[in-house]
């Protein structure tokens, strides 16, 4: 799977729009990009998944730019819950027909969402 | 949908005692199981994944060692604890086909080694 860079901290102000930006400059044509949230001392939770369209759904919006090389993700309107850490991550889906087992987080992105 | 059951939720064992944690997935079969550690203020490491019965596939060189006796059934054993074992075990699951959308985490084992 490649690897992803993203920044090791952000701040937000509560009610704004989050974006959260991630690298993944060495992706290969059949990768997906998946986000996922670790809320303290629980277990991940998944976010979303696109490969290379912009996708939308009742948690947040993933938009990746058209050479792949790099996403963002974007909570609308951030509240306090958000505070977290979130991990960006590439990988080939078994479906894909050369799907990876292998399932690599990065440090991920410490969200804090301020008052 | 998926669950997946972690036990104990804390532990504390001596350094050179034993370990054996236990994950368990329900609402799906055939699924691909993996063990993550995360230490203190740290990312996810993976150390085994498990595609199926019997077969394990190790990511890092340590004294941990993965069993897969049953299909829903992964299981993390060290056979004398080091303090650096000292962390917050996750197991999660992906599944196979056009089922693999996302991979579902376990709440989790916080291990203190003293």
């Amino acid at each position: 799977d490649a690897k992803t860079t993203q920044p090791t901290s952000m701040d937000c102000a509560e009610g704004r729009a989050a974006n959260l930006p991630c690298n993944h400059s060495t992706i290969s044509g059949n990768e997906y990009v998946y986000w996922y949230r670790q809320i303290h001392s629980q277990g991940p939770q998944y976010i979303i998944h696109g490969l290379k369209n912009n996708e939308t759904n009742e948690m947040a919006s993933l938009i990746i730019t058209e050479d792949r090389k790099s996403s963002t993700l974007i909570l609308p309107h951030a509240t306090l819950r958000d505070t977290a850490v979130y991990y960006c991550i590439v990988r080939v889906p078994s479906y894909s027909g050369a799907g990876s087992y292998q399932l690599t987080f990065g440090k991920g992105t410490k969200l804090s969402v301020i008052p | 949908s998926q669950t997946i059951h972690q036990w104990p939720a804390t532990l504390v064992q001596p350094v050179g005692s034993p370990l054996s944690l236990e994950c368990t997935v329900e609402g799906t079969s055939n699924p691909n199981l993996y063990w993550y550690r995360q230490a203190a203020g740290r990312g996810l490491q993976l150390l085994f994944y498990s595609v199926g019965i019997g077969q394990i596939s190790s990511e890092v060189p340590q004294n941990l060692s993965a069993s897969r006796p049953q299909d829903r059934q992964f299981i993390l054993s060290s056979k004398k604890l080091l303090l650096s074992d000292s962390g917050f075990y996750l197991c999660a699951c992906t599944l196979q086909g056009y089922l693999d959308t996302e991979a579902f985490f376990g709440q989790g084992t916080r291990l203190t080694v003293v």
